[in-house]
């Protein structure tokens, strides 16, 4: 069974400070995906990480990905307070139209 | 910018009554999926659908469910009888299907069933 885990969980920041999301999965994959969702809305993409060492950029948000360890991470620089929502990793397993795992969610409160 | 589209927005109906939730996937995709997401919980991967057909569905997916593509444009998601706990916000979500690729998330129907 495909696990994937997130932590933390909760993260209360103030704004322009750094942190990282990280996301650990537990089967062999080389595609993870980030995703944001604000309350009550729906999910918005924010990285697709195809390959080992694969690291994408927009904003203040960096994500990165480590097959090996079976690790990803989303780091935020400078913190601005529209970067609270919900940040969601998810895997697939290879091949095919895939449904995606995802973890539990990070919530991530950024405090002025 | 294409989207996905969902209808209806919110339901309620009660234990035991059939629903079906709509969906428009963005027109040139050729995968679909539904998902659902109990309250303050994480995403849960119902059924992928490609070429008129299931391609995978999870252990959630039970007989109570069934997927359709009516027509070119919608697919839906039937619960042929609900039960309290399948309240939950459920998504659908389109990729184009040419290789590892973003899946495009709808807005989501919530479901409430008393």
């Amino acid at each position: 069974e495909l696990k994937v885990e997130q932590n933390p969980l909760f993260l209360s920041m103030q704004e322009g400070k750094n942190y990282t999301i990280y996301c650990n999965y537990s089967t062999t994959s080389d595609r993870l995906y980030w995703y944001r969702q604000d309350p009550g809305k729906s999910l918005e993409s924010l990285f697709v990480l195809l390959s080992n060492g694969a690291v994408k950029q927009e904003g203040r948000l960096m994500a990165s990905l480590d097959t090996k360890a079976r690790l990803s991470t989303l780091h935020i620089t400078a913190a601005v307070h529209d970067l609270s929502a919900t940040y969601f990793c998810a895997v697939d397993r290879l091949g095919g139209a895939d449904g995606l795992t995802f973890g539990k969610g990070t919530h991530l409160i950024i405090q002025p | 910018e294409p989207e996905v589209t969902q209808t209806p927005s919110h339901q309620v109906t009660q234990m035991g009554q059939e629903v079906i939730l709509r969906c428009v996937p963005i027109s040139n995709h050729l995968y679909f999926y539904w998902y659902r997401q109990i309250l303050g919980q994480k995403v849960e991967f119902l059924v992928s659908f490609y070429n008129n057909e299931i391609s995978e569905k999870s252990e959630i997916f039970d007989d109570q469910f069934s997927v359709e593509r009516p027509d070119g444009s919608n697919f839906t998601l039937k619960i042929r009888s609900t039960k309290l706990e399948d309240s939950a916000m459920y998504f659908c979500a389109s990729s184009p299907g040419t290789g590892p690729e973003t899946q495009y998330f709808g807005p989501g129907t919530r479901l409430l069933v008393l």
